[in-house]
């Protein structure tokens, strides 16, 4: 199995801020990365695809980078609607596999 | 509108079985992969397997293959995910979604509710 490593596990940021978000494979997975956003007791939401495909309806201050084995979520001024957990999913093979979750709190 | 209704929630005991269904609707069912993901409490995502209801190609997770049945029913629009044997480690929020045909279908751009599991004496 490829094995998909986020960091922070936690992170604690203001109303505003510049939020990054690291994934690490184990092994290239090209552009076969989405990222999602899940809150309490919801089902999880697709956010970025391909790496750094914004989804449809998702707002613009949400975008990815990264190809290979390093990639990065960024929301670029962080709204109050944006405190939940992301993971990081690689697609790459049928034997998908998920990055353990960066859950993001208020300052 | 896309949407995938679940079945209820469930309080099994120990060494039962159980089968989830997820129903879609808004799109043509059986041209989009269902995907099923496990959440235990307080834990992450966990990527169970797969299935393309057009031709029940099915691909399990090697976590999970062995331990669980993905099946489908193209004519009424549903997929199941079948759990035998239960403990209480089954104990968990299963999830189904919609697969986009992007690369493995393992790409979910829709998800059901969420079926709350619990196993308990």
């Amino acid at each position: 199995d490829i094995q998909m490593t986020q960091s922070p596990s936690t992170l604690s940021a203001s109303i505003g801020d510049r939020v990054t978000i690291t994934c690490r494979a184990s092994q290239s997975i090209s552009s076969w990365l989405a990222w999602y956003q899940q809150k309490p007791g919801k089902a999880p939401k697709l956010l970025i695809y391909r790496a750094s495909t914004l989804q449809s309806g998702v707002p613009s201050r949400f975008s990815g980078s990264g190809s290979g084995t390093e990639f990065t979520l960024t929301i670029s001024s962080l709204q109050p609607d944006d405190f939940a957990t992301y993971y990081c999913q690689q697609y790459n093979s049928y034997s998908v596999t998920f990055g353990q979750g960066t859950k993001v709190e208020i300052k | 509108e896309v949407q995938l209704v679940q079945s209820g929630p469930e309080l099994k005991k120990p060494g039962e079985s159980l089968k989830i269904s997820c129903k879609g609707s808004g799109y043509r069912f059986a041209t989009y992969w269902i995907g099923w993901v496990r959440q235990m409490p307080g834990k992450g995502l966990e990527w169970m397997g797969i299935i393309y209801p057009g031709d029940s190609d099915t691909r399990y997770s090697p976590s999970f293959e062995g331990q669980v049945t993905i099946s489908a029913d193209k004519a009424i629009s549903t997929a199941y995910l079948q759990l035998s044997s239960l403990k209480a480690s089954d104990t968990a929020m299963y999830f189904c979604g919609r697969g986009l045909p992007d690369n493995t279908g393992a790409l979910i751009d829709n998800w059901g509710q969420g079926t709350l599991v619990i196993v308990s004496s």
